[in-house]
């Protein structure tokens, strides 16, 4: 099974400032990856799949790119309503489809 | 727009059995695949089981493989989870979640809201 690792575990940044989160997979994935953000109480939302497509209605300040085993989630001018956990999601091999442990951004 | 309502959760005894629904609309449910994918509390996402747009395929992670089923009934825009012998670390909350193709090997475009499972005697 592919093993996905997400770093750093909680990010801190101010607002207008950018986060970089990180997702490595253990094997590769080539461009199959996927990213969700999911706020307290909600469920995930789609961000991003196929490692740099933005999902519909997604604002231009998220960006993915990457291929292979590593790969970035980038959030240019983080504003408040950004603070989420962030989550990666492998579907090149599969079963299973795994995802990342998650990476908790906090708006300072 | 795209909406997905499961039902069914609630409180069971470890050993006991469990039928999870998700009603869908909005789209044309036969078309595509559908996931479960679960979230214990205060924990990441764990998938939980897939199934292709005709019910034709169904994959499930060793945690769950041989207790959970996946279903669906295309006339009633309907997914389900049955889930057997149930143990206290499946107690999550799950949800039913769309892929945007009738292919299994997706990610995941829409998500429903959750239902509670809690297993404890």
């Amino acid at each position: 099974d592919i093993v996905m690792t997400q770093s750093p575990a909680t990010l801190s940044v101010s607002p207008g400032e950018r986060a970089t989160l990180s997702c490595r997979a253990s094997q590769s994935v080539s461009s199959n990856l996927a990213w969700y953000q999911q706020k307290p109480g909600q469920a995930p939302r789609l961000l991003i799949y196929g490692t740099s497509t933005r999902a519909t209605g997604i604002p231009a300040r998220f960006s993915g790119s990457g291929s292979g085993t590593q790969f970035t989630l980038t959030i240019s001018s983080l504003q408040s309503e950004d603070s989420a956990v962030y989550y990666c999601q492998q579907y090149n091999n599969w079963p299973p489809h795994t995802f990342g442990q998650g990476t908790k951004l906090e708006i300072k | 727009q795209v909406q997905l309502v499961e039902s069914g959760g609630g409180v069971v005894q470890p050993g006991g059995s469990l039928r999870l629904s998700c009603a869908a609309s909005g789209f044309t449910f036969s078309s595509y695949g559908m996931h479960w994918v679960r979230q214990a509390p205060g924990k990441g996402l764990e998938w939980a089981a897939v199934i292709s747009y005709d019910g034709s395929n169904k994959y499930y992670p060793d945690s769950v493989k041989g207790r959970f089923t996946i279903s669906r009934d295309n006339s009633k825009n309907t997914l389900y989870l049955q889930m057997n012998s149930l143990r206290p670390e499946d107690t999550a909350v799950y949800y039913c979640a769309k892929v945007p193709s009738g292919y299994v090997g997706a990610f995941v475009d829409y998500w429903g809201q959750g239902t509670l499972v809690t297993v404890s005697s």
